[in-house]
């Protein structure tokens, strides 16, 4: 069983449309995050909601807009796409460790190609 | 930038030799973490060390921790091939607020030649 499943893997599409990442994990962690990564492997927090709510929007343009129907999804929908837009974006999902840290667990990458 | 620096940026070995991937940092944290990604993959967590530790070892992997450089290092003995991979350190601080969040390093692409 996949922990962290993104769908699509791949996706190729035209300057200006819009499009979306869909995400889920069967871990039962609270808190999910999208980062972005660019050609040069760098990798930049998106967003994170935790039980639904949003509490990390870093900046981020408004064409981006994250959506969580309930705590095992995270979906994230771009407007009007630009070829900046290209990257390969992850899912990912956290707990608490004993410890008291925060372990991300993430999913393969969606690559996102724009034309 | 809040982001952590990884040196090298690329390291070639052969099999049998150690890896040594070093991560400078720049705010207080409250732990670092080591992720590996092969290609094409996506990140997986290696080992965590508190900003209280100074070292930790998980199997082949030995990790240190100096905060007061703010950097930390990651020793990977016995290299295999299967070891081929990106690593990135990641800190864990309340980044201008009450949320914790994982701030990754530039990575280190790390080959090991068989």
């Amino acid at each position: 069983d996949t922990a962290v499943s993104q769908t699509p893997k791949y996706l190729v599409t035209q300057m200006g449309n819009d499009k979306s990442i869909k995400c889920e994990q069967n871990l039962g962690h609270d808190t999910m995050y999208w980062y972005k990564q660019d050609s040069k492997k760098f990798l930049k927090i998106m967003f994170s909601y935790n039980n639904k709510e949003l509490i990390i929007n870093e900046t981020v343009p408004n064409r981006f807009s994250p959506k969580s129907p309930d705590k095992a999804h995270l979906n994230l929908h771009i407007n009007s796409l630009e070829l900046g837009d290209s990257a390969v974006y992850f899912c990912a999902s956290s707990s608490w460790t004993s410890s008291g840290a925060n372990v991300l667990t993430f999913g393969a990458g969606s690559r996102l190609t724009v034309l | 930038s809040q982001q952590g620096e990884e040196d090298p940026q690329a390291l070639s070995i052969q099999e049998g030799e150690n890896a040594t991937m070093n991560c400078s940092y720049k705010t207080s944290i409250n732990n670092l973490q080591w992720y590996r990604q092969n290609s094409g993959r996506g990140l997986v967590h290696l080992i965590l060390i508190r900003s209280n530790e100074r070292e930790k070892h998980s199997g082949r992997l030995r990790v240190t921790l100096d905060t007061s450089k703010k950097s930390s290092s990651l020793l990977i003995t016995a290299s295999r091939a299967a070891d081929t991979a990106s690593y990135f350190c990641a800190t864990d601080a309340n980044y201008g607020g009450a949320t914790n969040k994982l701030i990754f390093g530039t990575g280190t692409l790390l080959a090991v030649q068989p």
